[in-house]
Parts: structure tokens; C-alpha cells; sequence
């Protein structure tokens, strides 16, 4: 078991440029999950895959982000024309689960964007 | 919708102190789970503890120890003895079972310092 990880950890970029972060997850685990931390807060939710299936956006996801499953293993998030506002810890998790039945989320060190 | 409140944003106590760090949650649910993760300053987010809605029954982890009480919405977490490593951010979180498959709202966090 080598974590859910997360590439690039940093990422530092020009207002208008788009951006791509990578997450792998626990490899049994059928459920990956985006969320958003900014200074002083709690991870905010995103967005959720059970397998390849985007099955959640939350109204955060604006339409400049987004996400991909292609193949229910690894996940994508893309964020285009970067603004100030995007600045944050951008933080994956994984965790097994079918239904109502969920296993604890496994949570990556997070990729840390700074937009200039 | 679910809601999770950690009303102390900040605790400093000195070391060997004994610190409750607070929790009170909203949900409509009647199954859901409730974590506590711990963010050190390196940033990654630690999973501690999940409890089910089910399970009332206080547990105890070597210093740590969870108190959940569903009358009061409360799940505290208290730590015994505390340490200069225990220096970090914690994060309260709620997960419904029956309406969101696994996503988690999370508290804006406490920060505790442990003084030596």
C-alpha cells in the first residue's frame, strides 16, 4: 500500500494559464474524490468518482474546472485560465465503498497551487 | 444539509496539559460517520478515528480519547498529556451515508500549540 499520491506537489503559475494536477489513488479503492483547502479552512468538497464515473460536482466546480477517471484508476483536475481565487491546496482522497457502505478516506499530501 | 462546527479556531496549552478540542455536527441523516484528521504543518491530512451513528460507545487510543454524544451533536476529542508533536491543525467531519455516498464536510479546524 503506497498512499494515494498526488503530482506535482507544488505548483506555481501566471494568472490565465491553465493547469493540470494528478492523483493516484490506493489501487483496490473504487472511490476518488477532489477537494479544496484554502488558508483557515476545511477541505471543501469537489467532486467524486466511484470507478470512471464523475458521479458529484459541487456548484464550486466552476466551469473551468475539470476532472477525469478514464480508466477508474488514476484522476485528473484541470483548472483553465487560472485566476487569483484558485490559489489553494488542491487535495485527493480514495477510499473503498459501494452504496451506503464507505470506508475511511485516504487523503494525498495535496498539490499546493499558487497563482501569480 | 450537513454541517460541521469547531467554534475554537485556536488552543495553546503547555505541555503535559490535558486539551478538549470541540465538535458539534448537522445532518438529516440517521446513518453517517463522523472523523477526526489531524494536519500537521507539513500539510497532509492524518486520519485519527471514524465513528458510525450507530456506536455511542467512547473510545480510547493511548493519549487520545473521542467523546460522541448524538442528544448534543457533539463528537469531542481529548487529549491526555499532551505533547509538543500534537502542534497541528484538527479537523472535525461528517459523512452521510444515505445521501452522499462518502464525500465529507469538514470543520474549519482548531489549531493547537503545545508549548514545551
Amino acid at each position: 500500500d503506497t498512499g494515494v499520491s498526488q503530482d506535482p506537489r507544488h505548483k506555481i503559475t501566471k494568472r490565465g494559464q491553465n493547469v493540470t494536477f494528478r492523483c493516484d489513488p490506493i489501487s483496490e479503492h473504487n472511490r476518488l474524490y477532489w477537494y479544496r483547502q484554502t488558508l483557515g479552512q476545511g477541505p471543501e468538497f469537489l467532486t467524486y468518482f466511484q470507478n470512471e464515473a464523475q458521479l458529484e460536482k459541487s456548484r464550486l466546480l466552476s466551469d473551468r474546472f475539470s476532472a477525469e477517471r478514464p480508466k477508474g484508476s488514476f484522476s485528473t483536475l484541470e483548472i483553465q485560465r487560472t485566476e487569483q481565487g484558485d490559489s489553494a491546496m488542491y487535495l485527493c482522497a480514495s477510499s473503498q465503498g459501494q452504496g451506503l457502505r464507505n470506508q475511511p478516506q485516504h487523503f494525498g499530501d495535496g498539490t499546493r497551487l499558487s497563482i501569480l | 444539509a450537513q454541517k460541521v462546527t469547531q467554534a475554537q479556531t485556536e488552543i495553546s496549552v503547555v505541555e503535559k496539559e490535558d486539551v478538549t478540542l470541540d465538535c458539534v455536527y448537522e445532518t438529516r441523516d440517521t446513518t453517517y460517520y463522523l472523523f477526526w484528521y489531524k494536519q500537521p504543518p507539513s500539510g497532509e491530512l492524518v486520519f485519527l478515528i471514524r465513528r458510525n451513528s450507530f456506536d455511542e460507545q467512547n473510545e480510547i487510543s493511548g493519549r487520545y480519547s473521542w467523546n460522541f454524544q448524538k442528544s448534543t451533536s457533539s463528537f469531542n476529542f481529548t487529549i491526555t498529556a499532551s505533547q509538543v508533536v500534537d502542534s497541528a491543525v484538527y479537523f472535525c467531519a461528517l459523512s452521510e451515508a444515505e445521501t452522499n455516498a462518502g464525500k465529507s464536510t469538514f470543520g474549519d479546524g482548531t489549531t493547537l500549540t503545545v508549548k514545551p
